[in-house]
């Protein structure tokens, strides 16, 4: 898994839910991501943090909420106001000015 | 904030030929370009990257160019084979702690036996 472990590999949300992505890592690195792949849309950035307590947004970053609570966690919430949720959601890791590393997956899907 | 373009967004080749996927950048700071292929539902893997300080790195059959003044960047790749086919990204960021990864829309590359 590269160091980073994501769940669960398959969500599925109601109309009106908030659901939550967990991402968590054993490397004690810093700074960790959450992307959003489409079809056809490559990657695009939600939600990043360099350190504890602090995250910035991305460029698609509404109807999404995130928080650092600790280094090793960066669990990514997807509200009720995002209204196209279904994606193939990717968190990532990375050290320093080192290559970046992403986790498995989880695919969210509208019931 | 930095934008990337990438091209094309499917290449198909035959085995043996080889394959250029382009990619150009718009922050004139980014100073690290990194390449990932992805395969049918997996992660995306890193497989070769460049900084700035370098025009062009190898490793085996993958090389990476990259031309600052112009703002490109280039994978090379020689002699595919069918398990090369994948979607591959290019993708950019300033080489500080942290900086996020600013991704291209992929190329998704078919290799033909």
């Amino acid at each position: 898994d590269g160091g980073i472990t994501q769940s669960p590999k398959y969500l599925f949300r109601k109309e009106g839910q908030n659901v939550t992505l967990s991402c968590e890592q054993n490397l004690n690195h810093d700074a960790m991501y959450w992307y959003r792949q489409d079809p056809g849309q490559g990657l695009r950035l939600i939600y990043y943090s360099q350190i504890v307590n602090d995250f910035q947004k991305g460029d698609i970053a509404e109807g999404y909420s995130v928080s650092r609570e600790k280094k090793e966690s960066f669990p990514l919430t997807v509200t009720s106001a995002q209204k196209n949720p279904t994606a193939f959601y990717l968190c990532a890791r990375r050290n320093r000015n080192q290559p970046q590393h992403f986790g498995d997956g989880t695919r969210l899907s509208i019931l | 904030g930095e934008n990337v373009e990438q091209h094309p967004s499917t290449l198909s080749v035959q085995e043996g030929d080889s394959a250029v996927i382009k990619c150009t950048y718009s922050d004139s700071a980014s100073n690290y370009f990194p390449w990932y292929k992805q395969e049918l539902g997996k992660r995306p893997q890193l497989i070769i990257d460049i900084r700035s300080n370098v025009g062009e790195k190898k490793d085996q059959r993958i090389a990476v160019t990259l031309n600052k003044t112009a703002k490109h960047f280039s994978l090379h790749i020689t002699e595919t084979q069918p398990e090369d086919s994948a979607v591959y990204f290019c993708a950019a960021s300033r080489n500080q702690a942290g900086t996020a990864l600013i991704f291209g829309k992929g190329t998704t590359l078919s290799v033909s036996s």
